[in-house]
């Protein structure tokens, strides 16, 4: 299958600071890329959807000025917390699609966040 | 009604059993299905895919569809403790942008 790599795998941050995580396409052109959240022993909750060159559209109740989403390439998605705070500490996963991934979403390995 | 429902568990079954999960969708226009497997800590990885009513096996794991009844499974057969995981249903309502999941089933094979 295609493959997604999520970077950094596990970061801690200092409440107040920003941290940034990475989702690359590997193997295909992920024309469009997914941002979820999840806290232990819950659901999946997707936070965005974002399309290469254009903005993220969120999901209702996430702050897009916190969590800020930039896909500026067919392989690149990024997702910045900003001013993070201890209750953000979250399992953060990217997923992908694109033309050549056969009509099927791809997970990142995920990243943990926590802030101190 | 929620777009895809999975009963949430945890499903037990003994080793070496079937493990059958079930999913069911609300949206008939829906075209593709997937079953995902996430592991305690873990991103989910795909498991099958599968688009045409009937059945389509891959090793142990068979999955099944409906699009009547607007229903989808995924049987595991010779259950093994590995296979002790929430197991995601996905449905694709067209291409690329409608992806929906299901809240998971959590399975528990036991020794």
């Amino acid at each position: 299958g295609a493959v997604v790599s999520q970077h950094p795998s596990r970061v801690i941050c200092k409440s107040g600071t920003s941290v940034k995580i990475e989702c690359r396409s590997l193997d295909f052109q992920a024309t469009t890329m997914f941002w979820y959240r999840q806290f232990p022993k819950q659901s999946l909750m997707l936070m965005a959807t974002s399309n290469e060159g254009s903005k993220a559209t969120y999901e209702q109740g996430v702050e897009k000025d916190k969590f800020l989403i930039n896909h500026a390439s067919l392989t690149l998605s990024t997702l910045t917390v900003t001013s993070a705070h201890p209750e953000d500490s979250s399992f953060y996963i990217c997923s992908a699609i694109g033309q050549y991934s056969g009509n099927t979403i791809y997970f990142g390995e995920g990243s943990w966040l926590t802030v101190v | 009604q929620k777009e895809v429902e999975q009963n949430s568990g945890p499903l037990s079954v003994p080793e070496g059993a079937i493990a059958s999960l079930n999913c069911t969708y609300s949206d008939r226009v829906s075209q593709s299905f997937f079953w995902y497997r996430q592991y305690s800590g873990k991103s989910p990885e795909l498991i099958m895919s599968i688009y045409s009513n009937g059945d389509k096996e891959d090793g142990r794991f068979t999955a099944q569809l409906n699009k009547a009844s607007q229903y989808v499974s995924l049987l595991i057969r010779d259950s093994q403790p590995s296979d002790s995981a929430t197991y995601l249903c996905a449905v694709n309502k067209a291409y690329g942008q409608n992806f929906v999941f299901g809240p998971g089933t959590r399975l528990s094979v036991l020794p």
